[in-house]
C-alpha cells in the first residue's frame, strides 16, 4: 500500500526567506502526488498536483514542487515566504480509489 | 461548479450519544466520497470511502459507520460516541481515481 512521509513536523522561516517542505512516498508505480494547505479550523485547499509529464509543477500562491522518481520525493518550494503562508501543509499520494496523506508540516513565519 | 457541504460545523455531544454527520456534493455525479478524521495536531486518518451508492470501504475498525444513501450524499454515524471520537471530521470528493480531492469545510466534534 502507498504511504507518505513528511519528515519535518514543524518548520519556522523568516518572512521573505525561501522554503522547502519535504515529502517522500512509497508506491509501486508512478503515483499521483498532491500538496494541500490547511489553515486552522478549515478544510484542505489544493496547492498543486503531479500526474505525469514535466516533473516541476507550478501551483497557486507561488508554490512549486518537483517530482524526483529516483528519490521517491515530491518536495514543495517557495522562493519567498509571506506571513500569510503560515499554515499546515500536507503531502498526499493517490492511487486507485484512495488517497494517503502525510502527517503534515506546520509552517510558522517569523516577521 | 462543484461545491461540497458539511454540517453541522461544530458539535458537542456526551459520551454514549449517537452521531450523524452529513456531507453533500453539488455539481457533479457519481463522485468518489471520503471521510477523514483529524485529531488535534495530527494528520488525516482515512475512515471510509465510497465509489458508488451503497458501496462503503472501511479503513479502520472502530465504532463509526458510513452510508451513502444517494449519489452525492455521504453520512458518518455512530450509535455510541467515545471520548476518542473527538476531532475534526472532513469529507472530500473526487471525480475518479486519477484526480485530486476536494474537501469540505469540516465538522469539529467534541465528545464530553
Amino acid at each position: 500500500a502507498q504511504s507518505v512521509t513528511q519528515p519535518d513536523i514543524h518548520i519556522t522561516v523568516s518572512e521573505g526567506a525561501s522554503l522547502e517542505l519535504r515529502c517522500n512516498y512509497s508506491y509501486g508505480a508512478t503515483p499521483y502526488l498532491f500538496w494541500y494547505v490547511q489553515s486552522p479550523g478549515q478544510g484542505l485547499q489544493l496547492l498543486l498536483k503531479y500526474f505525469s509529464g514535466d516533473t516541476l509543477v507550478q501551483g497557486i500562491k507561488g508554490f512549486e514542487a518537483e517530482f524526483k522518481r529516483s528519490q521517491s520525493s515530491f518536495n514543495l518550494r517557495k522562493p519567498s515566504v509571506h506571513w500569510s503562508d503560515a499554515a499546515e501543509y500536507f503531502c498526499a499520494v493517490g492511487a486507485k480509489n484512495d488517497m494517503r496523506f502525510g502527517a503534515g508540516t506546520r509552517l510558522t513565519v517569523k516577521p | 461548479s462543484q461545491t461540497i457541504h458539511q454540517w453541522p460545523a461544530t458539535l458537542v455531544q456526551p459520551v454514549g450519544s449517537p452521531l450523524s454527520l452529513e456531507c453533500t456534493v453539488e455539481g457533479t455525479s457519481n463522485p468518489n466520497l471520503y471521510w477523514y478524521r483529524q485529531a488535534a495536531g495530527r494528520g488525516l486518518q482515512l475512515l471510509f470511502y465510497s465509489v458508488g451508492i451503497g458501496q462503503i470501504s472501511s479503513e479502520v475498525p472502530q465504532n463509526l459507520s458510513a452510508s451513502r444513501p444517494q449519489d452525492r450524499q455521504f453520512i458518518l454515524s455512530s450509535k455510541k460516541l467515545l471520548l476518542s471520537d473527538s476531532g475534526f471530521y472532513l469529507c472530500a470528493w473526487r471525480r475518479n481515481s486519477a484526480s485530486e480531492q476536494f474537501f469540505g469545510p469540516g465538522t469539529r466534534l467534541t465528545v464530553l
